[in-house]
This record gives structure tokens, sequence and C-alpha cells, in this order.
């Protein structure tokens, strides 16, 4: 059954670091999607992707955060340097343009202290 | 700005009874309404969705009620069971599938026995 995974599923560390999440979307698919997950805010989109280029990015803070796509197997988002607002879940989602719905990893769940 | 309003927050229903949730949307032009299940821990996971063009969508228990005049959609749940205790999300996009969602707030659900 093909997922979408994301490392690391957890990450606690202190204020000011930079951390990394990845995210290796379903084979095939071309479109990737980053989502941000608190209880104030729900599910907020911050940035998406497709065929690796970036197409809108508009929900990400540009000053720490930064989304990219090295090849058709791995997005990396960035936080550099970390806040303690930060603290959130983080999902990956990936599709394929068309017919086929946006599937979602597991999350990262970052605690930043 | 909150383009898709979800109600309730949350819902207790007993075993073998009927949950409701609705949502409201703004823009006319989205054209996919998928709802989405979350248990604790996991990412969303498709449920159901429908399009514009038909006024209800049935798939086992769960059921999508499509109103385009009120821009309202309902997800129901028919015999409601303690496993679909779950938080429940909807969406909309704008040109199918793998496009951009903007999620509502959630419902948390919890079946009682």
């Amino acid at each position: 059954d093909a997922r979408v995974t994301q490392t690391p599923r957890h990450k606690v560390t202190e204020m000011g670091q930079e951390v990394t999440m990845r995210c290796q979307p379903i084979l095939g698919h071309n479109t990737v999607f980053w989502y941000r997950q608190t209880m104030m805010q729900g599910l907020e989109l911050l940035a998406y992707f497709r065929n690796r280029a970036p197409l809108d990015d508009s929900g990400m803070p540009k000053d720490r955060f930064s989304a990219e796509m090295p090849d058709a197997t791995l997005a990396t988002l960035k936080i550099q340097p970390s806040e303690p607002r930060d603290s959130a879940v983080y999902f990956c989602a990936s599709g394929l343009r068309g017919n086929q719905p946006q599937h979602f990893g597991d999350g990262t769940r970052l605690s930043i202290l | 700005q909150q383009q898709v309003k979800q109600s309730p927050q949350s819902l207790i229903v007993q075993k073998g009874g009927i949950s409701i949730i609705n949502c409201a949307y703004e823009n006319t032009a989205f054209d996919y309404f998928p709802w989405y299940q979350q248990f604790p821990g996991k990412g969303p996971a498709l449920l159901i969705a429908i399009r514009p063009d038909v006024s209800e969508k049935k798939e086992g228990r769960f059921t999508i009620s499509f109103n385009k005049s009120a821009k309202q959609f309902s997800l129901h749940i028919m015999d409601s069971q303690p496993g679909d205790s779950a938080t429940y999300f909807c969406a909309a996009s704008l040109t199918g599938t793998a496009s951009k969602l903007t999620f509502g707030t959630g419902t948390r659900l919890q079946v009682t026995l």
C-alpha cells in the first residue's frame, strides 16, 4: 500500500536551532503539499510544488521557512531559526494532478522549547 | 480569511445514531469538496468527496449532501460506531483533486456505547 513517509516523526529542539523535516511522496505523484496543524489555526497550507517547482508558498513565513524538492522522491521543509510559536504538527501530502486525491503522511510533531 | 466554515466543533453521538457535520463555503469557484477523517497521531485520510454537479453521494455508511445554491455541504454518518470516533475535516478546492485545499476547522466526533 503506497504511502507518504515523513521523518522524523517527533522533534524536540531549542529555540534558535535549525529544523529540517523530510517527506517522501508516493512514487509517481507530481504534486507535494506542506501543511501545519495547530489547535488554534487548524490545518494551514504552507506551500506546494508541482513537478518539483514551487507553485504557491504564500502561507509560509519567508524569513525563517524554506521548502525545496531536491528530487522527485524528496521534499524538505526547513525552519531557521526556530521559535516556540513554530511548535505544531507538520504534514506532507502528495497527489497526482487529475482525479487522484491528496494522500497525507503521519506528520512530524515539532516542539520548540 | 476563513473560506470554509465547519460546525459543530465537537459532537457526541450514541452508537447506532446519525452523526451530522455541516460546512459552508464562500468561494463559488470551488469545484471539489472532500471530507477527511483523522485519528490521533495520524494524518488526515480521504473519506468521501463530491463535485458540485451532484447533490448527494453515498459510500457505505457515509453520505455527503451538497446544496450549491446555499453554498453548503454536510457529512452524514449513519449507524455511527465507536470506531468512527475521530476528527473530521471538510475541505474545498479549485480545479480538481490534487490542488490547493482549504480546510474547515474540524469536528471532533465521539461515538459512545
